[in-house]
């Protein structure tokens, strides 16, 4: 079966920077691609981007780009998301959820349970 | 960026009543539509894509229709385990949006 494990959860300063990472198994991860959403406390969900599992190829939202690169290993089918300049508006908790490629779309058909980053002086 | 709109924000229900939730977009999507359902503490759930395609494992009770801008989410017979959060996302034109959300609660 599918899963989607993420990293664990992280409190950084503003300014800092954080890697969260997305590993995948029960499928083949070339075949897939990762989308990132993410959810601040008590909000709704917002898409972050798409990497292609394929290629590596990113597609951002244009609000998170310059900050955001979405990566991939397809040696260990682990996504990478890395968001600089941390302010504390992006405390929240970052989704990883396969999507595109076979799927034809953007949907998020497998999500991983989430982790928490805590932006806080 | 297309913009997604929910109605209503929240509604309350019993269980075994038909729960309908209406997702409008900014413009036209054609059938790239998906629903998710979220629990508290929990990630989203895929429930219906293509706007009425049901996902692999999601209870029949559960129904998408719409097409172009206007789009519902039925829940023939609400159950327990059905009172969630429920999004809608476009998926027609990059970048992705969800709609805000609509909580439906226990009456």
């Amino acid at each position: 079966q599918v899963h989607l494990v993420q990293s664990g959860g992280e409190v950084k300063k503003p300014g800092a920077s954080v890697r969260v990472s997305c590993k995948a198994s029960g499928y083949t991860f070339t075949s897939y691609g990762i989308s990132w959403v993410r959810q601040a406390p008590g909000q709704g969900l917002e898409w972050m981007g798409w990497v292609s599992g394929f290629n590596g190829n990113p597609n951002y939202v244009q609000q998170f780009q310059g900050r955001v690169t979405m990566t991939t290993d397809t040696s260990t089918s682990t996504a990478y998301m890395e968001l600089r300049s941390l302010r504390s508006d992006d405390t929240a908790v970052y989704y990883c959820a396969r999507s595109g490629e076979l799927l034809g779309a953007y949907y998020c058909d497998y999500w991983g349970l989430g982790t928490l980053l805590t932006v806080s002086s | 960026d297309i913009q997604m709109t929910q109605s209503p924000s929240s509604v309350s229900a019993s269980v075994g009543d038909r729960v309908t939730i209406t997702c409008r977009a900014s413009q036209g999507i054609s059938s790239w539509l998906a629903w998710y359902q979220q629990k508290p503490g929990k990630a989203p759930k895929l429930l219906i894509y293509d706007a009425s395609s049901l996902q692999s494992g999601v209870p029949s009770r559960f129904s998408g229709s719409g097409s172009g801008t206007d789009f519902t989410l039925t829940i023939s017979s609400l159950q327990p385990e059905d009172f969630a959060t429920y999004y809608c996302q476009q998926v027609d034109s990059f970048p992705p949006t969800f709609g805000q959300g609509t909580k439906v609660e226990i009456k």
